[in-house]
């Protein structure tokens, strides 16, 4: 079956611009999280929803980070006001609860 | 907090040689580990995990990994090395109350004739 999807595979913005990524996770898995995968930083935990909970966000490192997840299934990080220390691989990976994950291919996002 | 340490960024072995690639961990209850592989330009892909079900755990491509708790470790190892196993490998450990994973630094791995 289909796997975790993510667009764009590339985003290069200019520094102060908003982006929004998209992670689309596999049918019927309650669960969808945000990574970041960055030279410095290595691999980190953004934000993890699970069913109708609210969602953890202790991974997000500012304020100009959020994501939703609409109807369950489909989720939109967001930055705003781009920096270019937000230059990274944004993972999205989906799992049923408490089970394993499956990872995207990411979004190469390049702030210049 | 529960965390894991990954000796060593990268590794280089002969093809036909054993891999063995180090993970300790560090956590205050039983941990659900695990280790993911990535392959260049690709997301991660999972390997194998530990559950508390057995202590020797095999995985796929022919990589098992052994929980010792005596030595807070979780190594992950194959009898013998192929040129399609150099990718990076990621150790990581399920971490606070819910699912999300905090993970190593990642392993290097090269496979040279």
């Amino acid at each position: 079956g289909a796997g975790v999807s993510q667009s764009p595979s590339n985003k290069v913005t200019e520094k102060g611009k908003d982006v929004e990524l998209r992670c689309d996770p596999i049918s019927g898995h309650t669960a969808l999280y945000w990574y970041r995968q960055s030279l410095g930083q290595g691999l980190e935990f953004l934000i993890y929803f699970q069913g109708n909970s609210a969602p953890d966000k202790s991974g997000l490192p500012s304020d100009r980070f959020s994501a939703e997840r609409t109807g369950g299934s489909v989720s939109t990080l967001t930055i705003q006001r781009t920096q270019q220390e937000d230059s990274a691989v944004y993972l999205c990976a989906s799992s049923s609860y408490l089970d394993e994950q499956y990872f995207g291919p990411g979004t190469r996002l390049t702030v210049t | 907090a529960q965390s894991v340490t990954q000796l060593g960024s990268h590794v280089s072995v002969s093809e036909g040689a054993l891999v063995l690639l180090r993970c300790n961990y560090s956590s205050s209850v039983p941990p659900y580990l695990f280790w993911y592989v990535q392959y260049p330009n690709k997301g991660l892909q999972l390997l194998l995990k530990y559950t508390s079900a057995a202590t020797l755990v095999k995985g796929i491509n022919g990589f098992e990994a052994e929980f010792k708790k005596s030595e807070t470790s979780f190594h992950l190892t194959k009898p013998s090395a192929h040129m399609s196993d150099a990718a990076e490998y990621f150790c990581a450990v399920r971490t606070g109350g819910g699912n999300k994973l905090t993970f190593g630094t990642g392993t290097q791995l090269k496979v040279e004739l």
